[in-house]
């Protein structure tokens, strides 16, 4: 059974435009919330995270958003450029887990010039 | 050279065979990591090395044997491999396998298929 899932496999958003990205988690002990991007033939890269005690976390074009009570966390981008074009997956974890993540099977993202 | 550097970029191997994957961190951290990724799987964990001493393995089958001569270094042994073994295997590290905030930092993967 996915604990961590990313509902829609793709995503096509205009340059310029807002990229919404979902994930959904079942396990309610995780408490802390990742999201790694992955261009191909490389590595995931960490983009950005967020406490289980935060509903927010911003970093520059990159938003995340945690809803506990409906577990459920999106990554916003804004304003979307040609070079945010990857893949972006979802990741959770215990507290004191380290490097041990769920991961989400992943969203690839198309932003159009 | 930086970073997480993973070794070969692609392998190809029959079932009998017997190859190792290699990886090697530069970020001084002090626990390593395997994840797997199947086609149309989300990255699954297999292995932790915390200091060179193994804190968790998945549930992964025995021809798989990873090995941790050091902190920088990882090695996956394979041997008897299955056609469905077939993935991007990813190395990983990060400061420790027990902090909140420590960040995984991968390297490229190694691309496997058996046949």
């Amino acid at each position: 059974d996915q604990q961590v899932k990313q509902n829609s496999p793709s995503l096509s958003v205009q340059e310029g435009r807002i990229s919404i990205l979902n994930c959904d988690y079942t396990n309610s002990m995780f408490d802390y919330f990742l999201w790694y991007k992955k261009y191909p033939a490389e590595g995931p890269t960490f983009l950005i995270s967020i406490s289980s005690i935060k509903d927010k976390n911003e970093d520059g074009r990159f938003t995340v958003f945690l809803n506990k009570s409906a577990k459920h966390l999106s990554l916003h981008i804004v304003p979307s450029q040609p070079g945010d074009s990857a893949v972006y997956f979802c990741a959770a974890k215990r507290e004191n887990q380290g490097g041990k993540l769920i991961f989400g099977q992943g969203t690839e993202l198309s932003v159009k010039p | 050279e930086t970073g997480v550097t993973q070794t070969p970029r692609h392998l190809v191997m029959g079932m009998t065979n017997k190859k190792s994957l290699k990886c090697e961190q530069h970020l001084g951290h002090n626990a390593m990591y395997w994840y797997k990724q199947s086609a149309k799987k989300p990255l699954e964990l297999m292995f932790v090395y915390n200091f060179k001493e193994q804190t968790e393995n998945n549930s992964v089958p025995s021809r798989f044997s990873p090995e941790c001569p050091n902190s920088s270094h990882l090695f996956l042994h394979l041997h008897t491999l299955q056609p469905e073994d077939s993935a991007l295997y990813l190395c990983a590290s990060s400061q420790d396998d027990n902090g909140l905030n420590s960040p995984l930092h991968f390297g490229n993967g190694t691309r496997l298929t058996v046949t």
